[in-house]
């Protein structure tokens, strides 16, 4: 069954370094999403990619983060430099566009835990 | 700014029992919904999805949409332990959003 790959699956750093996680989509699943989960709350979007283009950033700090996806296909998420508040589950997602009829049904990889100290 | 409201719970019900989870919308554009199952520690699982007003049913789940009263809700009939976890209502599609709630922890009591 296809699956959306991450990693690494836990990551633990000190404040001020810099952390990088990996999304692999489904393959054919143009659409990619980074979010963030903070213990007791729902997931929230950092960014949206609809094949190697940003489609919504708006939620990103980008004063420290960063994401892309060059190729089209597998993504980064970076953070440099970390904060303690940036202690979280990241998660990737990967739908369908709207226009292959997939409803952007998001299907979620297993999440990379960061823990900052 | 859009929102998707849910009861966090914890809702706890027998094994064997109908557990409801209810889950209400803000944005009236929205055009899809979905329930994801969130066991601790893991990520969210899709459970289902639904689009038109009315009941969708899948094995044991039944998704209802009110579109008008801007509600949705989940049905878990014949609960067992192993579905206590946290449900996630999202709404979005049509090329906006799709925004998560904060979860409802169930607990199925054996």
């Amino acid at each position: 069954e296809a699956e959306v790959a991450q990693s690494p699956r836990y990551k633990i750093t000190e404040k001020s370094q810099a952390v990088a996680f990996w999304c692999d989509p489904i393959s054919g699943h143009a659409t990619l999403y980074w979010y963030r989960q903070i213990l007791g709350q729902g997931p929230e979007l950092l960014v949206q990619f609809q094949d190697e283009s940003v489609v919504d950033d708006s939620q990103l700090p980008k004063d420290r983060f960063s994401a892309e996806r060059l190729k089209g296909v597998d993504s980064t998420l970076k953070i440099q430099p970390a904060e303690l508040g940036d202690s979280a589950m990241y998660l990737c997602a990967s739908s369908l566009p709207l226009l292959a009829g997939g409803h952007e049904t998001q299907y979620f990889g297993p999440g990379t835990r960061l823990l900052v100290l | 700014q859009k929102e998707v409201e849910q009861n966090s719970g914890p809702l706890s019900v027998p094994e064997g029992a109908i557990a409801s989870l209810n889950c209400t919308y803000s944005d009236r554009g929205s055009q899809s919904f979905f329930w994801y199952r969130q066991y601790s520690g893991k990520s969210p699982e899709l459970i289902m999805f639904i689009y038109s007003n009315g009941d969708k049913e899948d094995g044991r789940f039944t998704a209802q949409l009110n579109k008008a009263s801007q509600y949705v809700s989940l049905l878990i009939r014949d609960s067992q332990p192993s579905d206590s976890a946290t449900y996630l209502c999202a709404a979005g599609g049509g090329g906006f959003k799709t925004i998560f709630g904060a979860g409802t922890r169930l607990f199925v009591k054996a």
